[in-house]
Parts: C-alpha cells; sequence; structure tokens
C-alpha cells in the first residue's frame, strides 16, 4: 500500500522567511510524485511533476526535488499570497491508477 | 476555458435518498477521478476511469457507484447516502493517470 507522509502539518512564515516542506513516501515503484496548492474552499491547481529521483522543478519561489524516499518543497523568500496549503501525491507501480494524497502542509505566510 | 465542472456546489440531503453529483470536463482527457476530502484525512480517491466504460475502485469506494459512458462526463451516484459522507468532493481529470490533474471546483455534502 502506497503511503505519503508531509510535515510540519502547519508553517508559520515571515514574508521573506525561506523554509522547506517534506514529503516522505513509501511506494512500490514510483511512476510520479505530483506536488499541488489548495486553497480554502477551492480545489486543488497543479505544481509540479517529478518522476526520478534527482530531479528538480522550478517555478517562481517554489522548488520541488526529489530523491528515493522524500520530496522537498523549497520556498524562497515567500510573500503573503503563498499562503495556502500544499499537498504531495504519488502514484505507484502497483498495477492500478490510484493516486495516493498526503494529508498536507497548511503554509501562512504573514507579512 | 479549460475546465472541470461539478454540480451541485452545495447538497443538503437525508439519509437515503439517492443523489447524483455531475462532473464534466472540456479536454478530451482520457482519466477521470472522484476524491473525498476530509479534515484530518486529507484526500481520497473514491473512483477512477481510465476511459469510457473502464471504471474502478480507489481507496474508499464503499457506499458509491460511477459510470463512464462519455469521455467528457463522470458522474457520482450515491445510492442510499448517509451520514458518514457528509465531506467535501472532488471531480479531477487529466491525459493520463500520470499526468497533471485538473481539479473541480468541490461539491459540499450534507448528509442529515
Amino acid at each position: 500500500e502506497d503511503q505519503v507522509t508531509q510535515s510540519p502539518e502547519a508553517l508559520r512564515l515571515q514574508e521573506g522567511e525561506s523554509s522547506s516542506l517534506n514529503c516522505s513516501y513509501t511506494v512500490s515503484g514510483l511512476r510520479g510524485l505530483f506536488w499541488y496548492r489548495q486553497d480554502p474552499g477551492k480545489g486543488p491547481e497543479f505544481l509540479f511533476t517529478l518522476y526520478s529521483a534527482g530531479e528538480e522543478k522550478e517555478k517562481e519561489r517554489l522548488k520541488a526535488t526529489l530523491t528515493k524516499k522524500e520530496s522537498f518543497l523549497h520556498i524562497t523568500a515567500p510573500k503573503p499570497e503563498d499562503s495556502a496549503t500544499y499537498l504531495c501525491a504519488v502514484l505507484g507501480n502497483s498495477g492500478y491508477s490510484t493516486l495516493t494524497f498526503g494529508k498536507g502542509t497548511m503554509l501562512l505566510v504573514s507579512p | 476555458e479549460a475546465q472541470v465542472t461539478q454540480n451541485p456546489r452545495y447538497l443538503i440531503t437525508v439519509t437515503g435518498k439517492k443523489l447524483t453529483v455531475t462532473c464534466s470536463q472540456n479536454m478530451n482527457h482520457e482519466y477521470m477521478s472522484w476524491y473525498r476530502q476530509d479534515p484530518g484525512l486529507g484526500l481520497r480517491q473514491i473512483y477512477y476511469s481510465m476511459n469510457v466504460e473502464v471504471t474502478d475502485k480507489g481507496d474508499v469506494p464503499e457506499g458509491y457507484k460511477v459510470s463512464r459512458k462519455e469521455k467528457r462526463n463522470f458522474p457520482l451516484i450515491l445510492e442510499s447516502p448517509s451520514p458518514n459522507q457528509t465531506s467535501l468532493y472532488f471531480c479531477a481529470s487529466s491525459l493520463t493517470a500520470g499526468s497533471e490533474q485538473f481539479f473541480g471546483p468541490g461539491t459540499r455534502l450534507t448528509v442529515l
């Protein structure tokens, strides 16, 4: 059974204070690891897909990295508009096409 | 505009009264899925569909049914809703299971 654990559950940062969110996963063969952003009351919005260890992707102040056991979402000099819940999900090689999500990290960036 | 639509957005119903939540996408995606989101439990996949007439169970399929008769539509059916199905439901679509998913705006369901 695929498992995803995200930490911390919640994170409060000052504007400009860089940090990282963690996503630890257990899968029987990784087909893809996904990062989404979710604003309150809205559907998740896609950020990145990572497929193999060592891969990195960037978008504005966000950078996602992947190892064989975990992924990090680095946030550089965050702004208040980066406040959201960040979700990590994995697609494994179990023969099914079920996406398993972590419980998310709620990020609050104060001005 | 590329989008996933869900209806209704809000629904309050009573135990045992059959209901359907519709989901439609205009991106010609093959993969569609339904999730429920509950506080402390996160997003959990209910059912997914790889293509027309091809559906399969996710992690929490009990009490739900789906059908995929057309590529663009993927309705979620609750034959006999119960209070433990009170939740926020999301429909999503993507080109394949391994590509980025586009989520709908959500349906907040309350079963009394």
